[in-house]
């Protein structure tokens, strides 16, 4: 297995441009999580789903960000409009479906916005 | 409010030494305690995990020791190699709360370096 799969590795972006980061997680798995990581606040879990069905998105930190998980095998994450402070590495992560402390996370994108 | 704290931040250990990273919570509805290790680059990988009705677990040179009391946990790594050089994250989740998986509430981290 090729593990969880996120697109872009890095982007970088203008403040106001939309940004869309892409994840599809791994085969079998029915739970998939996005977490966001800075050096301020650490790894910050930002929302979940749950067979495609979002359960808990308490912290995605604005009304601009957005996630969604159209089929059991691909999830976007998406912000508009950037802002620097949305600068962070972001990680998708996948489980079974009682066992989201057992995650395996992808690579990250790292996104810069100027 | 910062459920899991984690210390120190960071940690020099030589070659062979004990690597220990220490971690409490708050929230008692937690059943799952998972360390997380990242590298530079790369995402954070499960190392070794424990449930609250053990004590310790041991994994290797990885071992957890777990304090439901004192609602503490924390990691001894023995023998600590350069290679073990990472980033350590603690966490914690709720994995029998029904319906289904709960996300993860990491520790702040710890950086590791082994000095040859």
């Amino acid at each position: 297995d090729a593990g969880v799969i996120q697109s872009p590795r890095h982007e970088v972006t203008e403040m106001g441009q939309e940004v869309t980061l892409r994840c599809k997680p791994i085969s079998g798995h029915n739970s998939l999580f996005w977490y966001r990581q800075t050096m301020m606040r650490g790894l910050e879990l930002l929302i979940y789903f749950n067979n495609n069905v979002p359960i808990d998105d308490s912290g995605m930190p604005e009304d601009r960000f957005s996630a969604k998980m159209p089929n059991a095998s691909f999830s976007t994450l998406k912000i508009q409009p950037s802002e620097p402070r949305d600068s962070a590495v972001y990680f998708c992560a996948s489980s079974f479906l009682d066992r989201g402390g057992e995650a395996f996370f992808g690579q990250g994108t790292r996104l810069t916005v100027v | 409010q910062q459920q899991v704290k984690q210390s120190p931040q960071s940690l020099i250990v030589q070659k062979g030494g004990i690597s220990i990273i220490n971690c409490a919570y708050e929230n008692t509805a937690f059943d799952y305690f998972p360390w997380y290790q990242q590298f530079p680059g790369k995402g954070p990988a499960l190392l070794i995990a424990i449930r609250p009705d053990v004590s310790e677990k041991k994994e290797g040179r990885f071992t957890i020791s777990f304090n439901k009391s004192a609602k503490q946990f924390s990691l001894h790594i023995m023998d600590s190699q350069p290679g073990d050089s990472a980033t350590y994250f603690c966490a914690a989740s709720s994995e029998y709360s029904g319906g289904g998986a709960d996300g993860l509430t990491f520790g702040k981290g710890t950086h590791l370096i082994i000095q040859p």
